[in-house]
């Protein structure tokens, strides 16, 4: 089963703008991970955020959290042609310690 | 210093016939889990190890598949009598310990069932 959803599915910008996709889950969660996929490779983990956080910054990065919608964002700034690939949420669902359920992805292309 | 590693990166096989996926996790990570990725899809969860046993293999589709990891390092997914429908990536990732601590995912075996 697969509980977060990205939105859009699909994310086509310039380099330079900015892009942000958003993550919906359904149960209750201790934290909540952001993956990047490039085409024909595994998973690089990007950033977590505990349910008690309510952003989270890393580099370009940043990382909403919204427990009581159950929702998360993630925004890339000054989008470069490298940040093209998919990016997954990721969250422990049901508080599991170690079981991660993943969505189905937000494909972001960043034209040069 | 070396990441997870999968091998094959590639099998192609026929309706019926055993397979065998490999994982190389990260020295001195104790956890180790597979997924598997269909086209357009996120990782599903099949299988987590702490150390040597199966701590839960709540994910594994059905008893056509295993996995072993007889000394807390190499894992190896086998399936029996493959179908087409098995065909997708098989992801092998691993941890310093469970506990929500971040993946680190392999490349990858795509799997091929004609």
């Amino acid at each position: 089963s697969q509980q977060g959803e990205e939105d859009p599915q699909a994310l086509s910008i310039q380099e330079g703008e900015n892009a942000t996709m958003n993550c919906s889950y359904k149960t209750s969660i201790n934290n909540l991970q952001w993956y990047r996929q490039n085409s024909g490779r595994g998973l690089v983990h990007l950033i977590l955020i505990r349910s008690n956080e309510r952003e989270k910054h890393s580099g370009r990065l940043r990382v909403t959290l919204d427990t009581s919608k159950k929702s998360s964002s993630l925004l890339i700034t000054a989008s470069r042609a490298a940040d093209t690939a998919s990016y997954f949420c990721a969250t422990d669902e049901g508080g599991s310690n170690y079981k991660l359920t993943f969505g189905k992805g937000t494909l972001l292309t960043v034209n040069p | 210093g070396a990441g997870v590693s999968q091998t094959p990166s590639n099998k192609v096989t026929e309706k019926g016939k055993y397979v065998e996926l490999r994982c190389d996790p990260i020295s001195g990570h104790t956890a180790l889990y597979w997924y598997r990725q269909s086209l357009g899809q996120g990782p599903e969860f099949l299988i987590y190890f702490q150390g040597t046993g199966a701590a839960d293999d709540s994910g594994l589709p059905n008893d056509r598949f295993f996995a072993v990891r007889p000394e807390g390092s190499v894992s190896t997914l086998k399936i029996q009598r493959t179908e087409r429908g098995d065909s997708a990536v098989y992801l092998c990732a691993s941890s310093l310990w469970g506990n929500n601590s971040p993946l680190h995912f392999g490349n990858g075996t795509r799997l091929t069932v004609t």
